[in-house]
């Protein structure tokens, strides 16, 4: 079956960088696109990107173009989100989710997510 | 970017209760529109795709529907289970958006 394992929480200080890893199993890691979801605390759902690690193409949202980065290893079915120069409001839970039939379709199967802390 | 709005943000009802969660964008997504459920301490799950598919193993109790700029989800005899945040999101242009969410509360 799928699934999406990620790496765990994490405690940063501002203006710090934090890379979460998303190690994908059960499925062709090269045929489907991983997205980036993030959760503040009692808040939505907010969409960060997608990469596809197939190409290695990236589509990310205009709020964090120039501090993320995604990134895929193929060689063990992982992928990876960075984001830099973290602000207090940067603290949230971070998902993983491969997309439902490839191409950037909607999010289907998650990851359990991250719980990333920015604080000083 | 394209805006999701949701209504209500918080809907009570009662097991057996059919109940109706609407959204509405900014500008035509024509049918690009997915559904998710989310239970406190959990991910996402998905439930209906491009506006009206079911996801493989979501009960038949689950249903949307719409085109354009207004959309449904539709519980039709809600269980215990069911009582969860459900949020929307386009899927139609980038960025993708997701609605503010709305929360079902048990009656």
């Amino acid at each position: 079956q799928v699934q999406l394992v990620q790496s765990g929480a994490e405690v940063k200080k501002p203006g710090a960088s934090v890379k979460v890893s998303c190690k994908a199993s059960g499925y062709t890691f090269t045929d489907y696109y991983i997205h980036w979801v993030r959760q503040a605390p009692g808040q939505g759902l907010e969409w960060m990107g997608w990469i596809s690690p197939n190409s290695g193409g990236t589509n990310y949202a205009q709020k964090f173009q120039g501090r993320v980065t995604m990134t895929g290893d193929t060689s063990i079915s992982t992928a990876y989100m960075e984001l830099r120069r973290l602000m207090s409001d940067d603290t949230a839970v971070y998902y993983c989710a491969r997309d439902l039939y490839g191409s950037g379709s909607p999010p289907d199967s998650w990851g359990q997510g991250t719980l990333v802390t920015v604080s000083s | 970017d394209i805006q999701m709005t949701q209504s209500p943000s918080s809907v009570s009802a009662s097991v057996g209760d059919r109940v109706t969660i609407a959204c509405r964008a900014s500008q035509n997504i024509i049918r690009w529109l997915a559904w998710y459920q989310q239970k406190p301490g959990e991910a996402p799950k998905l439930l209906i795709y491009s506006t009206s598919s079911l996801q493989t193993g979501v009960p038949s109790r689950f249903s949307g529907s719409g085109s354009g700029t207004d959309f449904t989800l539709t519980i039709s005899r809600l269980q215990p289970e069911d009582f969860a945040t459900y949020y929307c999101l386009q899927a139609h242009s980038f960025p993708y958006t997701f609605g503010q969410g709305t929360k079902l509360e048990i009656k």
